[in-house]
């Protein structure tokens, strides 16, 4: 049973730059979130895709935009790249049914390095 | 404003040796603290998931205890071992959060196991 899965792993970008991330849940799972992870920091919600919505964001400018796609993997955008977007980038899925007493299953991640 | 706190910053310990790890979290009402683990480059992987009306939880060697009346919950891990090493996040569910989208993270602690 194959976890949550991202790519790609790391990513070496430059100011102004544009990003593309992406993730495939956990089988069975229909919901995915966004997570940004400064270094020391515990992450941050980006935003939450269900039914191929986006169906909340958290305190993140319009340069981050998502997709969910009818198999339920995502996409993480993000456009004109600036020094303080560097940090890793995680996706969680979870079942939408019974979420509030589910543990989120996390991908390991893309390390994104803006230079 | 609903923060989740995490003492102590970083621990180092020898292989063996038992530690408890604290979180202090303002959110409330909320219907469950979650801990995770976070080894250095990977996703955070759920450790264990308790409801306010729980008290205690254990998975292996990590036993979490949760006193909902002072806002704190401990993390006790026993018989550290090398692997043990990684950041340890509290995590605390609103109330009424039907999806998990809200969610607070603790900045984690980051624990060093040494032989």
């Amino acid at each position: 049973d194959a976890g949550v899965t991202q790519s790609p792993t790391h990513l070496i970008k430059t100011r102004g730059q544009q990003v593309t991330l992406r993730c495939s849940p956990k089988s069975g799972h229909d919901t995915v979130s966004w997570y940004q992870q400064a270094l020391g920091q515990g992450p941050q919600f980006i935003f939450q895709y269900y039914e191929e919505e986006e169906r909340q964001r958290g305190n993140f400018p319009d340069r981050f935009s998502g997709h969910q796609f009818p198999n339920y993997s995502s996409e993480l955008n993000v456009n004109a790249l600036l020094l303080g977007d560097s940090a890793l980038y995680l996706c969680a899925s979870s079942l939408a049914e019974g979420a509030w007493n589910q543990p989120q299953h996390f991908g390991d991640g893309t390390r994104l390095s803006i230079l | 404003k609903n923060q989740v706190e995490q003492s102590p910053q970083s621990l180092i310990i020898l292989e063996g040796k038992n530690c408890t790890l604290q979180c202090n979290y303002t959110v409330s009402p909320f219907s469950n603290l979650r801990w995770y683990k976070q080894d250095t480059g990977r996703g955070p992987v759920s450790l264990t998931i308790m409801t306010f009306s729980e008290n205690t939880k254990s998975n292996g060697r990590y036993t979490a205890t949760l006193d909902a009346d002072t806002k704190q919950s401990s993390l006790h891990i026993t018989a550290s071992q090398l692997s043990d090493s990684a950041s340890y996040i509290c995590v605390v569910h609103p109330l009424n959060d039907n999806y998990g989208q809200n969610f607070v993270f603790g900045p984690g602690t980051r624990l060093s196991v040494l032989p």
